[in-house]
């Protein structure tokens, strides 16, 4: 069964600093993954996503994530936080067999990072 | 991007009354849409996938018959909470596969409802 873990409930950062959502995944064959970010009674907001190619993933506000296959891992960085970046942030997954049936998103329980300044 | 929105915003109604949400993709065919429901500090858990002209799929545990969904058209789908309870208080968030972006596979969710039942 396909399943993502977000181990950190919360992660707090200086601005200023880089910062690192932490994702691992599980699903059978090559994943599709994706990073998430919601604002207080927002809905979600796209990130970026890794679908195949280059192992390192470049998405909106700056962030970027790593695909790295044999840690089954995808987390989210950025170099340097900023306040704005405080939201609830989400890993999801879908494995690709099923992309034909549209199958939903898996997503992690969601992790909340705090900038402070 | 892709827009998609989500119609209201926030609901407060009585316990036994029925409620009505809309999703609607602004700018994109949406053959699939989907219906998550999100409790506080928790993360979104799929309810149920919305095919343009055909039955939605329930996940288990899922009533369907307590939450309606219609799919009539590529940029609407309704989530209907039928006699609703205290406790089918969430935030109930939709997101629309484009129709067109197999390749891409991105999905766009919409702002979310509040939905409150006292």
């Amino acid at each position: 069964a396909q399943s993502v873990a977000q181990p950190e409930d919360q992660v707090n950062v200086a601005e200023g600093n880089p910062l690192t959502v932490k994702c691992t995944y599980s699903v059978s064959g090559n994943p599709y993954l994706f990073w998430y970010v919601q604002y207080p009674n927002r809905g979600l907001q796209f990130l970026l996503k890794y679908i195949t190619g280059d192992n390192l993933v470049k998405g909106s506000y700056g962030f970027e994530a790593e695909f790295n296959k044999s840690q089954t891992s995808f987390h989210l960085k950025k170099p340097s936080a900023l306040v704005s970046d405080s939201a609830l942030y989400f890993c999801a997954v879908r494995d690709p067999l099923w992309i034909q049936a549209g199958t939903a998103l898996i997503f992690g329980k969601g992790t909340t990072l705090s900038v402070s300044s | 991007g892709a827009v998609v929105s989500q119609h209201p915003s926030w609901v407060i109604c009585k316990s036994g009354t029925s409620v009505k949400i809309e999703c609607r993709s602004l700018d994109f065919q949406a053959t699939t849409m989907f219906w998550y429901r999100q409790f506080p500090k928790q993360s979104l858990m799929l309810m149920a996938t919305s095919n343009e002209g055909s039955k939605a799929t329930y996940e288990q545990g899922v009533e369907k018959d307590k939450f309606l969904i219609n799919h009539a058209s590529l940029t609407l789908s309704t989530l209907t909470v039928t006699s609703a309870h205290p406790e089918d208080s969430s935030f109930y968030i939709c997101s629309a596969r484009d129709r067109a972006g197999r390749t891409t596979d991105t999905q766009y969710f919409g702002p979310g409802t509040r939905l409150t039942v006292l």
